[in-house]
């Protein structure tokens, strides 16, 4: 069936380096993807988004990367936080207006 | 303010009850989720209703009954509760001209 999964399940970098987060994705109608970062004993909050007519898009020291023809999709965090320090999804709509599917989500654990 | 809001937080009974978890927005959104995340973090869809209207149903077992009163609120009522109902739920809302869910808090269930 269509699925969304991630390369790395975990992520350990240092405070101060950069940090990537992949992700592979199957659904070819997929027209809309999201970025979203849980922090423990919260609800997964919006981080970025991208429609499938960009390949890049960026925000406040993120940027996520669109790659069609290889479906897959990247966060790249600069200059990484403690505070960043969260389980991170990433989602597709799978051409639906409605449905999101979410992929298994990475740990990303930030050393100071 | 809070945009998405679920009550209660934390939810523990014994198995066999019946319990509702309730959920509220005030984003004036039309679609409202409930999800639910396993202890892998995994988040899968259950239920969505538009305007007071189920428009998703996923393989979800029919101890679970979605009601939504009005377009801002969207409960769960789980009859008959068995062990493998322990997880977190969460809520979500879409607004009409947008594609970005917004999550509530979560309510975590255990079932004892």
């Amino acid at each position: 069936g269509e699925s969304v999964g991630l390369h790395l399940p975990t992520l350990s970098v240092q405070e101060g380096d950069n940090s990537i987060i992949n992700c592979a994705y199957s659904n070819s109608a997929s027209d809309y993807f999201i970025w979203y970062k849980q922090e423990s004993g919260k609800g997964p909050q919006f981080i970025i988004d991208i429609r499938s007519n960009m390949d890049k898009r960026q925000g406040q020291r993120v940027t996520v990367l669109l790659n069609k023809t290889v479906k897959h999709l990247s966060l790249q965090i600069a200059a990484t936080q403690p505070g960043d320090s969260a389980v991170y999804f990433c989602a597709e709509n799978g051409g639906s207006n409605y449905k999101l599917t979410f992929g298994k989500g990475t740990l990303l654990t930030v050393n100071p | 303010d809070t945009a998405v809001s679920q009550t209660p937080k934390y939810l523990v009974t014994q198995m066999g009850n019946d319990k509702s978890i309730k959920c509220e927005q005030n984003l004036g959104h039309d679609t409202m989720y409930w999800y639910k995340q396993d202890s892998k973090k995994f988040l899968k869809i259950m239920f969505s209703y538009n305007n007071k209207e189920l428009i998703i149903n996923e393989t979800v077992p029919n101890r679970f009954s979605p009601k939504s009163p009005d377009k801002a609120h969207l409960n769960l009522h789980i009859n008959s509760l068995e062990l493998g109902d322990s997880a977190v739920y969460f809520c979500a809302s879409i607004g009409q001209n947008t594609d970005t869910q917004y999550f509530g808090p979560g309510t975590r269930l255990t079932v004892l």
